[in-house]
């Protein structure tokens, strides 16, 4: 158990929808990082939050968007949702940057139909 | 922006034999690297990483990985597989100035019996 942990496991919606994924990093860890896995793109890095602050951002589509709140836990929304979209969404925490290792959560796996 | 490539895709070895998974990384300034494992559904969990000093890393479950600068190789080595060793395993760079990181397309690790 890394200690980071994300709702829903699985998630099954239609095209043009929107969800929310949700993040709650490990105790103590400032940043969190969202991530996409997909077959065909393997695993991208989205977007970079510290302390509440949008620090990088990656591979993210304009559809997508994501916050961290004051308690540190964060939420990636995607919205007008395609097929493409279907994947595994992975939220990893760290106690400060890239350099840190990070803890990964067990994922949320998308189905757009 | 820096790069990684994993050479192969798949690696099948017999149990008790040596693993060898190889990734090369494309870096224009000194590089931190990565070794994640992720098991069947499942999160990725830090194998081991190489920052700074000693190239020689070594990592939990046996693993160990050498940073060649001149080769600018990271390869992962176990010298008896187990079997539960079988999972992905994902190569990945970051560089302190950027705010990123890239992972390679992974290795899919079998052991036979």
């Amino acid at each position: 158990d890394s200690g980071v942990t994300q709702t829903p496991k699985h998630l099954i919606t239609a095209t043009g929808q929107r969800v929310t994924l949700r993040c709650s990093p490990r105790s103590g860890d400032l940043s969190v990082y969202w991530y996409q896995q997909s077959l065909d793109q393997g695993l991208q890095f989205l977007i970079q939050y510290y302390n509440g602050e949008e620090r990088a951002k990656g591979n993210i589509l304009e559809r997508f968007s994501a916050q961290q709140f004051p308690d540190l836990h964060s939420e990636l929304n995607l919205s007008s949702l395609e097929l493409g979209d279907s994947a595994l969404y992975f939220c990893a925490s760290s106690p400060r940057g890239f350099t840190y290792e990070q803890f990964f959560g067990p994922g949320t796996r998308l189905t757009v139909l | 922006a820096q790069s990684v490539t994993q050479l192969g895709s798949h690696v099948s070895v017999s149990e008790g034999a040596l693993v060898l998974l190889r990734c090369n990384y494309s870096s224009s300034v000194p590089p931190y690297l990565f070794w994640y494992v992720q098991y069947p559904n499942q999160g990725l969990q830090l194998l081991l990483k190489y920052t700074t000093g000693a190239t020689l890393v070594k990592g939990i479950n046996g693993f160990e990985a050498e940073f060649k600068k001149s080769e600018t190789s990271f390869h992962l080595t176990k010298p008896s597989a187990h079997m539960s060793d079988a999972a992905e395993y994902f190569c990945a760079v970051s560089v302190p100035e950027n705010n990123d990181m890239r992972f390679g397309a992974g290795t899919r690790l079998t052991v036979k019996p």
